[in-house]
């Protein structure tokens, strides 16, 4: 499945880069979403955007800044990483963002290590 | 904040028995989604649960969702090799006005030994 895609696939930094992830989605979605994956824990949601306004901000300490310029692309700035930041940062996007649930179709996702 | 429980972390089967996970809900839910995650790769959506005691199949998989809505399980039936990998359930709490906060279990992995 090629709807949404991420780059890049893998991504070493230092604690002082600053670094930005990729998203694009190709299914005329209206909502998309930033998720972080670590080893042993449940997807954690960071950030939701529905036609290019954030609708929903988790608690995401600063370090990461999302940009939703369009509802076809989606960037997560990254800047100041601790090592705890190393994950899989996952892109997902759906047709609406409501609670009622449109299923989300997810990218390949980001290997991120900091080091 | 709403937690999903998914039990059980790890299962290991011999190709040809059946498997199940289960994912349980303190909160009512308004709907619960399945995802699988193969090794290296990214969640893929299954299917989604909305009515009280539904239940949906997809060939050798149930999916059904507790007639309280707070609980819900994946059955796979007859095991295969490309069974293999993580299941996920996520949910929407019901009355919650989070948009586009589904909340997912921790997930099981499945491993399948021919």
């Amino acid at each position: 499945e090629t709807g949404v895609t991420q780059t890049p696939r893998h991504l070493v930094m230092g604690m002082t880069n600053k670094k930005s992830l990729k998203c694009e989605q190709h299914l005329g979605h209206n909502a998309m979403y930033w998720y972080k994956q670590s080893a042993k824990k449940p997807l954690e949601l960071m950030f939701v955007y529905s036609l290019e306004e954030r609708v929903e901000n988790n608690s995401v300490p600063s370090r990461f800044s999302p940009e939703c310029p369009n509802s076809s692309h989606l960037f997560l700035h990254l800047h100041t990483l601790q090592p705890e930041d190393s994950a899989l940062y996952l892109c997902a996007s759906s047709q609406e963002v409501t609670p009622a649930g449109s299923p989300l179709h997810f990218g390949n996702g980001t290997r991120l290590t900091v080091t | 904040g709403q937690q999903v429980m998914q039990i059980p972390q790890y299962q290991h089967v011999q190709e040809g028995e059946d498997f199940t996970t289960y994912c349980n809900s303190s909160t009512t839910l308004s709907n619960i989604q399945w995802y699988k995650q193969r090794p290296g790769g990214h969640p893929v959506f299954l299917i989604q649960l909305v009515k009280s005691g539904e239940v949906k199949k997809q060939k050798r998989l149930t999916f059904q969702f507790g007639e309280a809505k707070k609980n819900s399980s994946l059955h796979i039936t007859a095991t295969q090799t490309t069974d293999v990998g993580t299941y996920f359930c996520a949910a929407f709490n019901a009355g919650g006005t989070s948009y586009g906060k589904l909340t997912f279990g921790q997930g099981t992995i499945l491993t399948v030994h021919p």
